[in-house]
């Protein structure tokens, strides 16, 4: 199996400032097609969760630009140019390379 | 889109259970569909996914030999069959649409208890 881990686990950020979650995964995720499967949900309080980024950095349809994603082979990042108070909620990453397998999360809340 | 999660209920270790996901909003025989569960409390974890015709299911290790995914494409409803339940499979059960899980439905809970 792909063992996904990420950093830090809990972030408490300050409105307007940026943020970014890592998450390493124990293989790579470039497909021979080219494209690598990384995917970042955010799940809000109480909620259901929610694509953000797929394909490590491109952004899901309705997803604010104010979150971007990066990386390759195994190692990712998911930034946020300035946080809102929308934001709180826990971020998981996901490889979709060999089946699926998610991180365990970070959790984001306000300062 | 809209996915909407049924049959979620209280049973017994050792017991069955039949989820049920109508799905409504897009082409549902074209796509993946996925379920994923989340423990009270706890992180997301991948179950089950079945092929657009549904030729091919796949399914993580924790649940392999228990559990069967199955869908009804003239019905637009994918199900998950749980058997031999236990403790640990409590948990909010999601459906999730295409491998990129794009649209979620809200879940419905799980509880193996006696």
């Amino acid at each position: 199996d792909i063992v996904m881990t990420q950093t830090p686990l809990s972030l408490s950020v300050t409105p307007g400032q940026p943020a970014s979650i890592s998450c390493t995964s124990s293989e790579s995720l470039l497909h021979s097609d080219g494209k690598t499967y990384l995917y970042w949900y955010l799940q809000k309080p109480g909620q259901s969760p929610q694509l953000l980024i797929y394909e490590a950095s491109i952004r899901f349809s309705g997803a604010p630009d104010r979150f971007s994603g990066s990386g390759s082979g195994t190692d990712f990042t998911l930034r946020i140019s300035r946080v809102e108070a929308e934001d709180v909620g826990v971020y998981y990453c996901m490889q979709g390379m060999n089946l699926f397998n998610f991180g365990p999360g970070t959790k984001v809340d306000i300062k | 889109v809209q996915l909407v999660e049924s049959g979620g209920a209280l049973v017994q270790p050792g017991g069955s259970l039949r989820l049920s996901c109508a799905a409504s909003g897009f082409a549902f025989n074209t796509y993946v569909m996925t379920w994923v569960r989340q423990a009270p409390g706890k992180g997301l974890e991948w179950v089950s996914a079945i092929s657009a015709n549904g030729v091919n299911t796949y399914y993580a290790g924790a649940v392999k030999g228990r559990f069967t995914i199955s869908r009804d494409n003239s019905k637009d409803t994918v199900y998950l069959q749980m058997s031999r339940l236990r403790v640990e499979d409590s948990a909010l059960y999601y459906c999730s649409k295409n491998t990129a899980h794009e649209d979620w439905g809200r879940g419905t809970l799980v509880t193996v208890s006696s």
